[in-house]
């Protein structure tokens, strides 16, 4: 079965700053990996995935994340947060091998990310 | 934004009624999901599709059924509704393996 944590319910940062949204996952073989941002009354939005390749993925709005396979890592950063960053964050996983590629998708229970001005 | 449409975006019925939630799309993806949305839960896949007429359970399916007699429509039916139903429900599809998934914008379904 695979999983994925996303340890903090709420991350708080400042304008400006740097951030960072955590997710580990565990997968019998190798992960597909995703982040989705959910605004209010919206759906999800896609926004990276971690297939194969450079273990840095760049995104959609400045968002980037770093796949870590010792650590089963997939954290989401931004350089420097908005105010507009401000939203609910998924990590989602799905095993490269399962169901024949049909699978739906695992997601975290989420990270609500506060940007302060 | 992905076109997919949900319907209704709204609903409040009573224990005991039948529900379909319809999920409608115009991209052609072979792929198709429901998922529910419950505070602390994050999201849980319910049913999938990957072409018309084939489908299989996710993770939490008991008490829904689907169809999906076309392409572009996906159909989630909640044949007896109960209380523990009572949840933000969305559909997404997907293209191919490598590609993410695209969410329709949801229906709240309330169960009283």
């Amino acid at each position: 079965a695979q999983s994925v944590a996303q340890p903090e319910d709420q991350v708080n940062v400042a304008e400006g700053n740097p951030l960072t949204v955590k997710c580990t996952y565990s997968v019998s073989g190798n992960p597909y990996l995703f982040w989705y941002v959910q605004y209010p009354n919206r759906g999800l939005q896609f926004l990276l995935k971690y297939i194969t390749g450079d273990n840095l993925v760049k995104g959609s709005y400045g968002f980037e994340a770093e796949f870590n396979k010792s650590q089963t890592s997939f954290h989401l950063k931004k350089p420097s947060a908005l105010v507009s960053d401000s939203a609910l964050y998924f990590c989602a996983v799905r095993d490269m091998g399962s169901g024949g590629g049909a699978d739906g998708l695992t997601f975290g229970k989420g990270t609500h990310l506060i940007i302060q001005p | 934004d992905a076109g997919i449409t949900q319907s209704p975006r709204h609903k409040v019925t009573e224990t005991g009624t039948p529900v379909t939630l319809r999920c409608h799309q115009t991209e052609n993806h072979r792929y198709m999901y429901w998922y529910r949305q419950d505070p602390g839960h994050g999201l849980r896949l319910i049913h999938y599709s990957y072409g018309v007429k084939d489908t299989d359970k996710g993770e939490v399916s008991d008490g829904y059924s689907v169809s999906r007699s076309k392409t572009e429509d996906f159909l989630l039916t909640l044949e007896s509704a109960t209380s523990s139903q009572t949840s933000v429900y969305f559909c997404a599809i997907r293209q191919n393996s490598n590609q993410p998934q695209h969410f329709g914008d949801g229906t709240r379904l309330s169960i009283l």
